[in-house]
């Protein structure tokens, strides 16, 4: 069954450095997201992107945050200078393409820990 | 703009016994919804979507939820506890194809033997 993956699963980096994470969607999808879930909160969503550009972002993607998808199979959410409350499992997920299909494959996440 | 509610933020039931788990939206538009599970240090499952279809929504691992429009609600349920039921459970809900989704709180869910 295909799946969405991310890599790493677990990067630690120190306050301000920049990092990128990466999201393999599954193939044929052509919406692509990214969320995150700050330890014991709920999960927030970031931005979303379509046809090779945002959608839609949310407050908390300020311009820090970039999203890209560079070579038609990886979707990467790069954070320039990374702070403290940046820490938090980041998950990327993909959406079909089928117009009653709304539902959102999410990958296991990537757990960032800023130091 | 949408919104989730889940009504307590544990639950806990006996295996065995009903497991009801509450949401309720907030939509301008008629809604997609849907609940998710998530266990210790994984991703998001999903477990089932309402889509404007059938408004009894059969999921995965015998769960089910009903979307009750006059309520605005979309309560998740299992006749049946098992203690690898045990996970925190999300609500979330979105407007159209494309669009974000919009998660509650969560409800963690503990089964007792």
């Amino acid at each position: 069954e295909p799946e969405v993956t991310q890599t790493p699963s677990h990067q630690v980096t120190q306050m301000g450095q920049e990092v990128i994470l990466r999201c393999v969607p599954i193939s044929n999808h052509l919406y692509f997201y990214w969320y995150r879930q700050i330890l014991g909160q709920k999960v927030e969503f970031l931005v979303s992107f379509y046809n090779n550009e945002i959608s839609e972002k949310s407050e908390i993607f300020d311009d820090q945050f970039s999203v890209e998808r560079p070579d038609g199979s990886n979707f990467t959410l790069k954070i320039r200078s990374t702070k403290l409350e940046d820490s938090a499992m980041y998950f990327c997920a993909s959406s079909g393409h089928h117009p009653q299909d709304n539902e959102q494959f999410f990958g296991p996440g990537t757990r960032l820990t800023v130091l | 703009a949408q919104s989730v509610t889940q009504l307590g933020s544990h639950v806990s039931v006996s295996e065995g016994a009903l497991v009801l788990l509450r949401c309720n939206y907030s939509s301008s538009v008629p809604p997609y919804l849907f609940w998710y599970v998530q266990y210790p240090n994984q991703g998001l499952q999903l477990l089932l979507k309402y889509t404007s279809a059938a408004t009894l929504v059969k999921g995965i691992n015998g769960f089910e939820a009903e979307f009750k429009k006059s309520e605005t609600s979309f309560h998740l349920t299992k006749p049946s506890a098992h203690m690898s039921d045990a996970a925190e459970y999300f609500c979330a809900v979105s407007l159209i194809r494309g669009n974000k989704l919009v998660f509650g709180a969560g409800t963690i869910l503990r089964v007792k033997s």
